[in-house]
């Protein structure tokens, strides 16, 4: 399907496990990224990238790894998940081209991750 | 840390009312955005205003920018159940290379509308 997916949708893990949060579009966007949700927060930005291997952190990227090897994904990596890390994770995407409105990011329908 | 703060936190109208947003930033920006999340969903991008313009409409949305006070609205007229949703606004800073670009997203407001 066209569009920006996620996986898994829901995912219950244990304090210390390593969890991978898969995103993938199809629109060949140069830009992604990964925000997480919470209550009392809004969204926070963990990390982008602005093409394939080039990524840099967000304003909460610790505890979070990320690769771009190819455009079309983005990976999620909890190395040691922490019950801090229990929240909603949504990936986005846009393409900076201008005339196209390229300022306007495309969400994924999210990823809840539950760490006990 | 937070760029927008929108306010109020929560609103609660009845169909047909209009709803009215506000959305107040700090730093200067190219642009200011609105996005909408239904429950339990992604959010949706719904308008974009570039820092020169000053008002923007897109069907029954309103948006306004006055930068001098670092401040935006957005105005849902006639709103119906399906608006019920909270609505975002996100900041974009000016462009100064590859790994520069981001939107900061306030904490939103959740609309009620009561059929």
């Amino acid at each position: 399907d066209a569009g920006i997916t996620q996986s898994p949708r829901y995912k219950i893990t244990e304090t210390g496990r390593q969890v991978t949060l898969m995103c993938h579009q199809t629109w060949s966007h140069s830009y992604m990224f990964w925000y997480r949700q919470d209550l009392g927060h809004g969204l926070r930005l963990i990390y982008y990238s602005a093409a394939a291997d080039i990524t840099d952190k967000g304003e909460v990227p610790d505890g979070y790894v990320v690769s771009r090897s190819k455009t079309e994904n983005f990976p999620l990596t909890l190395e040691s998940a922490t019950r801090s890390q229990t929240s909603v994770y949504f990936c986005a995407s846009s393409d900076l081209g201008v005339l196209a409105g390229g300022e306007t990011q495309y969400f994924g329908p999210g990823t809840r991750l539950l760490v006990l | 840390s937070q760029q927008g703060e929108e306010d109020p936190q929560a609103l609660s109208i009845q169909e047909g009312e209009n709803a009215t947003m506000n959305c107040s930033y700090k730093t200067s920006i190219n642009n200011l955005q609105w996005y909408r999340q239904n429950s339990g969903r992604g959010l949706v991008h719904l308008i974009l205003i570039r820092s020169n313009e000053r008002e923007k409409h897109s069907g029954r949305l309103r948006v306004t920018l006055d930068t001098s006070k670092k401040s935006s609205s957005l105005l849902i007229t006639a709103s119906r159940a399906a608006d019920t949703a909270s609505y975002f606004c996100a900041t974009g800073g000016a462009y100064s290379g590859a790994g520069s670009y981001q939107l900061t997203f306030g904490k939103g407001t959740k609309l009620s509308v009561i059929p």
